[in-house]
């Protein structure tokens, strides 16, 4: 029934490690994208998918790549992770490609890296 | 990037009414205002958005002044499961993509 799903949920992990999130969504939207929510609760995005192609790649270091295998789908993998690496991941995904679609997040995937 | 603006946190009292302003002075023609509520532990949902003048659904109302360097949400007669932070989200759309702007978000605090 979720509609935008991500797994884990928590993920505790060593600093130089290499780790994946997941996130799906079955809302049959064409965009997708990845926030992230540091301890300050701000929300930046980072990515953003549309029907499997990349649209915006916010400032983010090359370590943090997003794969989209289909539409449904948009993975983030995340090399080499660091302390500042920690925060809250969150998954969207919305109808169409337009500031105007409403976004529907999923429940937010927890990092922390020691 | 049309930056937002949101005061930190307000206090209210259950059946008042809340007004959250947010400030984008630098918001382009093309920009929509969206407002979203989250919980703790879950992400954000979406409220309610508008372009210009007054939008109203069942959950909230947005105000948008005729220079849309601002706006404002009003959370009607608020309950206790009111308590949230909101984040105002202006975003721009275009061929290069949509540069999406969240606020820091307003910790709204609803007591008893």
């Amino acid at each position: 029934d979720t509609a935008v799903s991500q797994t884990p949920k928590y993920l505790v992990t060593q600093m130089g490690n290499d780790k994946s999130i997941k996130c799906e969504q079955n809302l049959g939207h064409d965009t997708m994208y990845w926030y992230k929510q540091d301890s300050k609760k701000f929300l930046k995005i980072m990515f953003s998918y549309n029907n499997k192609e990349l649209i915006i790649n916010e400032t983010v270091p090359n370590r943090f790549s997003p794969k989209s295998p289909d539409k449904a789908h948009l993975n983030l993998h995340i090399n080499s992770l660091e302390l500042g690496d920690s925060a809250v991941y969150f998954c969207a995904s919305s109808p169409r490609d337009g500031t105007q679609e409403t976004q529907y997040f999923g429940p937010g995937t927890r990092l922390l890296v020691l | 990037l049309a930056k937002t603006t949101q005061p930190i946190s307000m206090d209210s009292y259950e059946g008042q009414e809340v007004n959250i302003t947010c400030s984008h002075n630098n918001i382009a023609t093309n920009d929509y205002i969206t407002w979203y509520q989250q919980f703790p532990s879950q992400g954000p949902r979406f409220i309610i958005q508008g372009y210009k003048t007054k939008v109203t659904n069942e959950v909230a109302s947005l105000f948008i002044p005729a220079d849309r360097k601002s706006s404002t949400l009003s959370l009607p007669r608020v309950s206790l499961s009111d308590t949230a932070v909101y984040y105002c989200l202006v975003g721009r759309g275009g061929a290069a993509g949509n540069k999406l702007t969240f606020g820091g978000g307003t910790r709204v605090l609803v007591k008893p």
